[in-house]
């Protein structure tokens, strides 16, 4: 069965910090990756994904991932934090022979300090 | 073990007929919600609720109904007015800790209509 490893429980970073989230999955085969984020008082929204082609994906809110077969990654990144990007991460994948069920990380929870 | 069940994993059902797919979780959550995931899609709300009794529509509501009669009990009917009811179901709650709400998630159903 597919698993998802999210490393990093609770970050806390100044503004302008560079950021970046790990996300380890367990499965050989082919696979879609997802980041999430959830904001306080609100639910999920789809960050970026993965399906194929360039393995870097770059997503809303300039934020990007970078899917890196060999290591089972698919860490996320951002530059420059800022407040607004306090919240909390979901990485989450879906092997292709699940057809389209998905399977969470646990979340990192994201604090930006101002 | 404190968790969030969905049963069953994989459901089957013939076009025209409403199912119910069940979402519980004994986490003691205030809050619970459908999501709804298609192949290329991320995923989308389907319907929430942030107390018993009381329910506000998603994304994407039309053709679902649910129900919160019990804190620990949030059921999906899929009904025979949703066009593309095939898909991979995730149910979710939610708590508030250290002034920050987060989620947890179900296994999720993978709901196939013949």
């Amino acid at each position: 069965a597919q698993s998802v490893s999210q490393h990093n429980h609770h970050v806390i970073l100044s503004e302008a910090a560079s950021l970046e989230l790990g996300c380890n999955y367990s499965y050989g085969g082919t696979v879609n990756l997802f980041w999430y984020v959830q904001y306080p008082g609100q639910h999920l929204q789809l960050l970026l994904k993965y399906f194929s082609g360039d393995p870097l994906v770059k997503g809303i809110k300039g934020f990007e991932a970078e899917f890196i077969k060999s290591k089972f990654s698919f860490n996320l990144r951002k530059p420059s934090v800022q407040w607004s990007d306090t919240a909390e991460y979901f990485c989450a994948v879906n092997a292709n022979n699940a057809g389209n069920m998905l399977t969470f990380g646990g979340g990192t929870r994201l604090m930006v300090k101002p | 073990d404190g968790g969030i069940t969905q049963s069953p994993k994989y459901l089957f059902r013939k076009e025209g007929q409403n199912v119910t797919l069940s979402c519980e979780q004994n986490l003691n959550h205030d809050a619970m919600y459908w999501y709804r995931q298609d192949p290329g899609q991320g995923l989308r709300l389907i319907y929430y609720s942030q107390i018993v009794n009381d329910f506000q529509k998603g994304d994407i509501a039309e053709g679902y109904s649910v129900s919160r009669e019990k804190k620990e009990s949030f059921p999906l009917t899929v009904t025979s007015a949703q066009k593309n009811p095939t898909a991979f179901y995730l149910c979710a709650s939610s708590i508030v800790r250290q002034g920050v709400r987060r989620q947890f998630f179900g296994p999720g159903t993978r709901l196939t209509v013949l």
